[in-house]
């Protein structure tokens, strides 16, 4: 059980389009949604905290503007990178918070690359 | 931002060799995970220790904790080629949870 969903796992776009990636929890309900970047070798950096029903809480430098994220359901989160650029290449992974308290479940990841 | 600093960062040991990680973070916790991650994979939750825990054992996996110098050590004993990837210590303060930069692991057959 506890399963999380992450889709595209891979996608490559052109520089100034926008990509959007979904993450569901397939059998349980999840209020919270977290969302990281990872880069080659290093270790997760969050990004923000969805919440079903509210406006995302973002860290700090990261824009707003830029990674629009959605939290509509309490099964989906979206992450919209807009105007993606080169620098925004990256691997992008989410979580939620799951049955079992303090454990968060991860998505497999969405390797995201722009030309 | 971070929260934690690991090490090694990097460990190369032999399959039936034992492999120690160590984990040094900075805030209080409520509790500390660790977890694993294949490579271009999401990760995958092995342990958790609470903050007024020691030690805790789930097979062969062994997680210390010393909250006066917070730090904690997850020791995985006779390793597998399997057990090759990255595993990151993961502090919850409550509020959210922050990962350590990560030590990979490969066990060589």
């Amino acid at each position: 059980g506890a399963v999380v969903s992450q889709h595209p796992s891979r996608v490559i776009c052109k520089s100034g389009t926008s990509v959007k990636i979904e993450c569901r929890s397939l059998d349980f309900q999840a209020t919270t949604m977290f969302w990281y970047r990872q880069f080659p070798k290093q270790s997760l950096m969050l990004m923000a905290t969805s919440n079903e029903g509210s406006k995302a809480t973002y860290e700090q430098g990261v824009e707003k503007d830029k990674f629009l994220i959605n939290h509509a359901s309490l099964t989906l989160s979206t992450l919209t990178v807009t105007s993606a650029h080169p620098e925004d290449s990256s691997f992008y992974i989410c979580s939620a918070k799951g049955p079992r308290p303090n454990i968060q479940y991860f998505g497999a990841g969405t390797r995201l690359s722009v030309l | 931002s971070q929260q934690g600093e690991e090490d090694p960062q990097a460990l190369s040991i032999q399959e039936g060799e034992n492999a120690t990680m160590n984990c040094s973070y900075k805030t209080s916790i409520n509790n500390l995970q660790w977890y694993r991650q294949n490579s271009g994979r999401g990760l995958v939750h092995l342990i958790l220790i609470r903050s007024n825990e020691r030690e805790k054992h789930s097979g062969r996996l062994r997680v210390t904790l010393d909250t006066s110098k917070k730090s904690s050590s997850l020791l995985i004993t006779a390793s597998r080629a399997a057990d090759t990837a990255s595993y990151f210590c993961a502090t919850d303060s409550g509020n959210d949870m922050r990962f350590g930069a990560g030590t990979r692991l490969t066990v060589k057959p």
